[in-house]
């Protein structure tokens, strides 16, 4: 079964780069939510969307900016990258109102390091 | 404020014993979802649970969703290496999109 496909698995960026994060979600899932895991923590949530609107906002800073298409894709949109944002980042996609309580399931995600 | 507390924090027993996991709330969920973590990788589902004293089995695995939706347990049976991760309890509040992850429980299976 086709899975959350995210791109890319591994990012490299200096301080003050803007980096792009995408989330193809699992076919005919409509939300889309992104988490922020630090090493050793629980996954902290950013934002969801469900029909490509903003349905939910988390810790996410400023300087993150997110949205999904028509396709349902998201991308997760980080600028002026400090240090501290080095993290894991999950995308997970789930089917609104399915009979289970919208179950998420979580792509791979993307290992974000900042130098 | 961490809304959902799992316990315990670390674990680590032998092969062949029994374990249980506690997510606690004091906040209501409509559902509430365990996955398990490898490291460098994304949580993997293992079951929702939505209705108030709710009994899912998962192969050796038992969960149970308590009666006022406030909290849930993992039950392991006879725990094999392979078991080895990071578990995490998710609760979904009523009419928002916002997961709350708990704060997770690492257990290591010994051979």
């Amino acid at each position: 079964a086709a899975g959350v496909i995210q791109s890319p698995r591994h990012l490299i960026k200096e301080k003050r780069e803007t980096a792009t994060l995408k989330c193809y979600p699992i076919p005919r899932h409509d939300t889309v939510y992104w988490y922020q895991q630090g090493p050793g923590q629980d996954p902290q949530f950013l934002i969801s969307f469900y029909e490509k609107m903003q349905s939910d906002k988390g810790s996410i800073p400023d300087r993150f900016s997110a949205q999904q298409f028509s396709d349902y894709h998201s991308e997760l949109n980080m600028s002026s990258l400090e240090l501290g944002d080095s993290a894991l980042y999950f995308c997970a996609s789930s089917l609104f109102g399915s009979r289970e309580g919208n179950e998420q399931y979580f792509g791979p995600g993307t290992r974000l390091t900042v130098t | 404020t961490q809304l959902l507390e799992q316990s315990p924090q670390f674990l680590s027993i032998q092969e062949g014993e029994n374990l249980t996991v506690y997510c606690n709330s004091s906040s209501v969920f409509s559902s509430l979802q365990w996955y398990r973590q490898e490291p460098g990788e994304g949580p993997v589902l293992l079951v929702t649970v939505v209705t108030g004293g709710e009994v899912k089995k998962l192969k050796r695995l038992t969960f149970q969703f308590g009666d006022a939706r406030k909290d849930s347990s993992l039950h392991i049976t006879a725990a094999q290496p392979g078991d080895t991760g990071l578990y995490l309890c998710a609760g979904l509040f009523s009419g928002t999109y916002k997961y709350i992850f708990g704060t997770g429980t690492r257990l290591k299976v010994l051979a």
